[in-house]
């Protein structure tokens, strides 16, 4: 099974501020990767797939980027509403296997 | 628009079974994919597995096989997830996904939580 090693699990920003986010996969996962937002209660919800595809309906501040083993979630000017926990998900292989997830918390 | 409703919360024994059903609308069911994925309480997504709502074929992730079935009523748009002789690490919330994952299309309902406690 691939792993994936999310970091940081913890995060602590202000609005306004630039923040990333790092999976690290256990093999090559040739770009296979999702990026889900979660808030409190709710379910998952898509943010880019395949590294650096935009979902629909997603705000331009959030990008994602990487290749091989290391790929990165980019939030370019954080708002009040993107407060929540991040995981990656890779999709290279069966079983599809998520990162630990990174809680984005209010400075 | 396009919407997965799951039935509705659940408190069971050890031992007991449950089955949590997820309703597909806004969409051809058959065209995509069900995957299943159980999120313990304040802990990350584990993948169970998935089933082809087209030839009804699941496939378990190694973790879930044994007591967990997938099935579906398609005639109903309906995908099911049944969990026999339940333990207490079943405790968790279960969330149906209709996802293409290469692809935008990607609806998850809105999660079903099982208790188990005796």
């Amino acid at each position: 099974d691939i792993q994936m090693t999310q970091s940081p699990s913890f995060l602590s920003a202000s609005v306004g501020d630039r923040v990333t986010i790092n999976c690290k996969a256990s093999q090559n996962i040739n770009k296979y990767l999702n990026w889900y937002q979660q808030k409190l209660g709710e379910a998952p919800k898509r943010l880019i797939y395949n590294t650096n595809n935009l979902q629909t309906g997603i705000p331009s501040r959030f990008s994602g980027s990487g290749s091989g083993t290391d790929y990165t979630l980019t939030i370019s000017s954080l708002q009040p509403e993107d407060f929540a926990t991040y995981f990656c998900l890779q999709h290279n292989s069966f079983p599809l296997t998520f990162g630990s997830g990174t809680k984005l918390e209010i400075k | 628009q396009i919407q997965l409703v799951q039935s509705g919360p659940e408190l069971k024994k050890p031992g007991e079974s449950v089955k949590i059903s997820c309703k597909a609308s806004g969409y051809t069911f058959t065209d995509y994919a069900m995957h299943w994925v159980k999120q313990a309480p304040g802990k990350g997504l584990k993948w169970m597995g998935w089933i082809n709502t087209y030839t009804g074929k699941p496939t378990y992730a190694d973790d879930f096989k044994g007591r967990f079935v997938f099935s579906l009523e398609a005639s109903a748009s309906t995908a099911n997830l049944q969990i026999s002789n339940l333990k207490n690490e079943d405790t968790a919330t279960y969330f149906c996904w209709g996802v293409i994952i290469r692809a935008p299309f990607d609806y998850w309902g809105q999660g079903v939580m099982v208790t188990v406690s005796s």
